[in-house]
């Protein structure tokens, strides 16, 4: 079963905006791109979600090209408290397929 | 308080004899799910369901047994287990499937399990 591909890691500094990228290049017409951020020791969180071009709320922006094969997760001026894994994942209409994960580590 | 239980909090057992980890919430919700957490292989979903009585596979259902008779809770039956089973184990809920898309499920505290 397809699923999504994310770097492992990721170095970032505070303040910088991060870019991750996340490739799907067998998603379905009906599958959404979601992505969901995780601190050790707790459940996930969900970040935000999207289908095509552009979404955007209080935390972060999802760029989604035409072709839906890549998505891109914008979080704009990181700080520490951003560290964590953030997850790539294909939702099926109820059924989520995730990646690995990117552990994003920002440094002081 | 809102919230998702499991129980228990961490288990060892051994191969072949069967357990259940049991997950409540006391939300309302009509979407809960199951995952495990690997070293290296992230989160993966292991079943779900979208209301009483419906339940469907996720990523990894193989091993696996659930059930959802009442809203509240969706138990997670390893009939039989095995080594490979060793993992994390979160369930966690949401107001409905269409929530998903655009708030964050509740989990529970995490299950830690060891098949010897």
């Amino acid at each position: 079963l397809a699923k999504t591909t994310q770097p492992i890691s990721m170095d970032s500094y505070e303040g910088q905006e991060v870019n991750i990228t996340c490739s799907h290049n067998n998603i379905a017409t009906n599958d959404y791109i979601t992505w969901y951020q995780q601190f050790p020791s707790q459940g996930p969180r969900f970040i935000i979600q999207g289908y095509k071009t552009k979404v955007t709320n209080e935390v972060a922006s999802l760029f989604i090209p035409a072709d839906r094969k890549s998505s891109t997760l914008s979080l704009p001026r990181v700080s520490l408290s951003d560290t964590a894994v953030y997850y790539c994942l294909y939702n099926q209409g109820g059924k989520l397929i995730f990646g690995q994960g990117t552990e994003l580590s920002v440094k002081p | 308080e809102a919230q998702v239980t499991q129980n228990p909090r961490y288990l060892i057992t051994v191969t072949g004899k069967k357990l259940t980890v049991t997950c409540s919430q006391n939300m309302n919700h009509e979407y809960m799910s199951w995952y495990r957490q690997d070293p290296g292989l992230g989160l993966r979903q292991i079943y779900y369901s979208m209301n009483v009585e419906v339940t469907d596979k996720g990523d990894v259902p193989e091993g696996y047994k659930v059930s959802r008779k009442e809203k509240r809770n969706f138990p997670l039956i390893l009939e039989s287990p095995s080594p490979n089973q060793t993992s994390l184990y979160f369930c966690a809920s949401t107001p409905s499937v269409t929530s998903l898309g655009t708030d964050t499920q509740y989990f529970g505290p995490g299950t830690r399990l060891t098949v010897l």
